[in-house]
């Protein structure tokens, strides 16, 4: 049972415009969103997180979004640069079980030039 | 300050021997995890510490032992090993009490044969 989904293994970008990733949960009790980004041979890096009390959260080019009533967030990239090429995970976590993270499957972003 | 470190990069193992994957952080953080990733998935978590002495089963802990003796060092011991036990393994930790925050090694990439 995969409580956090991301439905698209791959998407391709084209430089300077916006990359959108996105990624569903079924469970109501998570009250903390991650997005990493992983480059191959390396370890996943953190990139931003939003709380679950708000909606939105920005930090330079990357932006993510919480419909709690969806059960969904997204990750929004602008403008895309090519070093954004990577593999990005959503992962969440319940409160009190020792920040432990539920990921999803990941999405390979490709920026085409 | 070197961060999370792990060892070996690569390994391959014959079905039932036994081996150790080495974890080390300098950054005096209290939580650590164990976790692996088979291809194509999310981040699974095998074991976590949430401080010396302290270890507990994650989502996937069969055929895993941990010991945390230490804050810097958290090895992870994989018992006869299988080939369901190919996968590429990855250590983290976590600074403080209210971070969500994971700071990941580079992997260990494991096969069983």
């Amino acid at each position: 049972d995969q409580q956090v989904k991301q439905n698209s293994p791959s998407l391709s970008v084209q430089e300077g415009r916006i990359s959108i990733l996105n990624c569903d949960y079924t469970n109501s009790m998570f009250d903390y969103f991650l997005w990493y980004k992983k480059y191959p041979a390396e370890g996943p890096t953190f990139l931003i997180s939003i709380s679950s009390i708000k909606d939105k959260n920005e930090d330079g080019r990357f932006t993510v979004f919480l419909n709690k009533s969806a059960k969904h967030l997204s990750l929004h990239i602008v403008p895309s640069q090519p070093g954004d090429s990577a593999v990005y995970f959503c992962a969440a976590s319940v409160r009190d079980s020792n920040y432990q993270l539920i990921w999803g499957a990941g999405t390979k972003l490709i920026i085409k030039p | 300050n070197a961060g999370v470190t792990q060892t070996p990069k690569f390994r391959i193992l014959k079905i039932g021997q036994s081996m150790t994957l080495q974890c080390a952080q300098d950054m005096n953080h209290n939580y650590m995890y164990w976790y692996r990733q088979d291809p194509g998935m999310g981040l699974k978590l095998i074991y976590y510490s949430v401080g010396a002495g302290i270890t507990d089963k994650g989502e996937v802990p069969n055929g895993y032992n941990v010991s945390r003796s230490t804050t810097e060092d958290f090895p992870l011991r994989l018992e006869l090993a299988a080939p369901s036990q190919t996968s590429v393994y990855f250590c983290a930790s976590t600074p403080r009490l209210s971070s969500y925050e994971q700071y990941f090694g580079p992997g260990t990439r494991l096969t069983v044969t």
